[in-house]
């Protein structure tokens, strides 16, 4: 079974610096990774996505993440953090039926709670 | 224009009681989910359903029961509510392709639930 890591519980960074926010999964095919973001009391927003190609892929916000398929990771970065990003990032994998039809079953992680300081 | 809607956002009730959240998508899409989030913050699957058909039942109580009148809508009735059901319930949707993942998982706002 699929599943999704997520090592840091809580990350605080000061304004400006940069970030990078880890996540690992574990799943025997190719994988379609995702980040998605939650603001207090909000829904998920779509921050990124990876289906195959290009293992660096860009995002909204000025994310992007890279998939490392020898290391099972799909890290998010930002180059210099905004206040605004404060949030709890989750990072998920998709779940493709092998039968042919995609499944559409996400694994999320633990969420990271991201704190911005001024 | 949201393209994923749920009502209510905010649901306090007793338990014992029956409710139901609401769901509309106008995406065009054919297959709906509802996800629950736990305290802890832990999304999980609950129901998947694809042009009105179950096709995800990730071993939830029977007292949740999915409802997908058209492909549109997926509404969740929750019978006998338990202090166990507070969560964030999340509805999404996609268009399921063959062959893979052509498209992402588009989620609403989510609603709370708070039983007591």
């Amino acid at each position: 079974a699929q599943s999704v890591t997520q090592p840091d519980i809580h990350i605080t960074v000061s304004e400006g610096a940069s970030l990078e926010l880890r996540c690992n999964y574990s799943y025997g095919a190719t994988p379609y990774l995702f980040w998605y973001v939650q603001s207090p009391g909000q829904g998920l927003q779509l921050l990124l996505k990876y289906f195959s190609g290009d293992t660096l892929v860009q995002g909204i916000k000025g994310f992007e993440a890279e998939f490392k398929r020898s290391q099972s990771s799909f890290n998010l970065r930002k180059p210099s953090v905004h206040w605004s990003d404060a949030a709890e990032y989750f990072c998920a994998v998709g779940v493709f039926n092998a039968g042919g039809t995609s499944y559409g079953k996400l694994t999320f992680g633990q969420g990271t709670i991201l704190t911005v300081h001024p | 224009d949201t393209a994923v809607s749920q009502t209510p956002k905010y649901l306090v009730t007793q338990m014992g009681n029956d409710k139901s959240i609401k769901c509309e998508q106008n995406l065009g899409h054919d297959t709906m989910y509802w996800y629950k989030q736990d305290s802890k913050k832990f999304l999980k699957i609950m129901f998947s359903y694809n042009n009105k058909e179950l096709i995800i039942n990730e071993t939830v109580p029977n007292r949740f029961s999915p409802k997908s009148p058209d492909k549109a809508h997926l509404n969740l009735h929750i019978n006998s509510l338990e202090l166990g059901d507070s969560a964030v319930y999340f509805c999404a949707s996609s268009q399921r392709l063959p062959g893979g993942w052509g498209n992402t998982i588009y989620f609403g706002e989510g609603s709370w639930l708070t039983v007591v």
